[in-house]
């Protein structure tokens, strides 16, 4: 596609339940990035994929997060029993090259999650 | 841990006036830093991607400059229009870990 597409835009969901957040990167790009922002903080790292690479996760809060990365083009963040703290905007973005001493990285629009 | 710092976290002015922006990184490991404009209701959009001590880089009225060795970048906006209003954010990376660590951003308001 044109962009980083992400679905849904926004979630409200209830505490407990499950919800999956979709992420479609650039067709080629090898690289697919989930970060997330929570209100007041930075954008803060989750999880990292590089080609047929095992994912870098070092950045998921907890084992109620997890993610996939199917055929190398979609990625599904799931996050199980969902808490207040879960909600933020979690961004997902693409890189068409692992050295980003030469290209930056292009993000989708995010999904607000909003855990009531 | 990595800290990527940016200062201030949020500045008001004038249409018209000059203003900057510092982000702090480790001088350590440098790989490359970069700058991401984040518009409200938009995409978080890629400005610079510099690499050298000493790199300035510039796109129309807006240029970085990068120091490595003391591990800080500038932002300069020059003569700010309301529609450089967004969140400026620095992103660091260190080694060939292949991933950006953030800075919290500063949040640029430019009044008509």
């Amino acid at each position: 596609g044109a962009g980083v597409s992400q679905s849904p835009s926004n979630k409200v969901t209830e505490k407990g339940k499950d919800v999956e957040l979709r992420c479609d990167p650039i067709s080629g790009h090898t690289a697919l990035y989930w970060y997330r922002q929570s209100l007041g903080q930075g954008l803060e790292f989750l999880i990292y994929f590089q080609g047929n690479s095992a994912p870098d996760k070092s950045g998921l809060p907890s084992d109620r997060f997890s993610a996939e990365r199917t055929g190398g083009s979609v990625s599904t963040l799931t996050i199980q029993r969902t808490q207040q703290e879960d909600s933020a905007v979690y961004l997902c973005a693409s890189s068409s090259s692992r050295d980003l001493r030469s290209y930056g990285y292009t993000f989708g629009s995010g999904t607000r999650l909003t855990v009531v | 841990i990595l800290n990527v710092e940016q200062s201030p976290q949020s500045l008001h002015v004038q249409e018209g006036d000059s203003t900057n922006f510092t982000c702090s990184f480790p001088s350590s490991n440098f790989y490359a830093l970069h700058w991401y404009r984040w518009e409200t209701a938009k995409s978080p959009e890629a400005l610079f991607v510099m690499t050298l001590n000493g790199d300035e880089k510039k796109k129309g009225r807006i240029s970085a400059t990068l120091n490595t060795k003391e591990g800080y970048s500038y932002l300069y906006i020059k003569g700010s229009q309301p529609e450089d209003s967004a969140t400026y954010l620095c992103a660091f990376l260190s080694g060939n870990t292949g991933k950006l660590i953030f800075g919290q951003g500063t949040t640029l308001q430019v009044k008509p």
